[in-house]
């Protein structure tokens, strides 16, 4: 079955630009979405699709792609993004829906 | 407006059986690839189940042959019955909305989530 891996924890300064990748290999047939979760929330999406933001996301957030890694920017990160991030993606081979295990972001 | 709204956690001892719901309101439910997702305590996401607006229906290895997914149009609701549960079904289970579109490649995006609804699998 297709995975995908983020790295468990990422911090940034208040006002710097991060990024948190998801590898797999089902990234080289689809794109990557990106949900944003706070404690004791549900996600909520942020970027889908090549690089789409839907309503009521910051521009601050955007999405790109490159071989089996996607990416998610946050420029200029602010205090509530300090949150967890889940790529997700489909498997090619079985059509089951993957969710990475998730980046922790700590804005300093 | 949009909305999903999960409901039928509960506890319930291991071997045992529970049917969580999901009303949607807003949007044609039956139109859509519609998903459950599940988060135990302290861990990520986990994708459970879709049924998609055809009907086509896939569950993860970890619950297939235990769960079922299904929807009742005119009620314009999504179930999971869930059987045989053990400790490790413990979690928040989500309903969730799926889009799709294609733009060189496809992709794929749960746009509307509900709040959730805790299973508890315990003696």
């Amino acid at each position: 079955s297709s995975e995908l891996t983020q790295d468990p924890a990422v911090s940034v300064a208040l006002g710097q630009t991060v990024r948190i990748t998801c590898q797999g290999d089902s990234l080289r047939n689809y794109y990557a979405s990106w949900y944003q979760q706070k404690p004791g929330q549900a996600p909520v999406v942020v970027i889908y699709g090549k690089n789409n933001r839907p309503s009521g996301i910051p521009d601050r957030f955007s999405g790109s792609s490159s071989g089996n890694t996607a990416s998610l920017t946050i420029t200029g990160a602010q205090a509530e993004d300090d949150a967890d991030y889940y790529c997700n993606s489909r498997d090619s081979g079985t059509n089951h829906v993957v969710f990475g295990g998730g980046t922790k972001l700590t804005v300093l | 407006q949009v909305q999903l709204v999960e409901s039928g956690g509960g506890l319930v001892k291991p071997g045992g059986s529970l049917r969580v719901s999901c009303a949607a309101s807003g949007f044609t439910l039956r139109d859509y690839y519609m998903n459950w997702v599940r988060q135990a305590p302290g861990k990520g996401l986990e994708w459970v189940s879709y049924i998609s607006s055809s009907g086509t229906i896939y569950y993860s290895d970890s619950v297939k042959g235990r769960f079922t997914i299904s929807r009742d149009n005119a009620k314009n609701s999504l179930y999971l019955q869930m059987s045989s549960l053990r400790a490790e079904d413990t979690a928040v289970y989500y309903c969730a909305r799926e889009r799709v579109g294609i733009v060189g490649y496809y992709y794929y995006y749960m746009d509307v989530w509900g709040k959730g609804t805790t299973v508890t699998v315990s003696s």
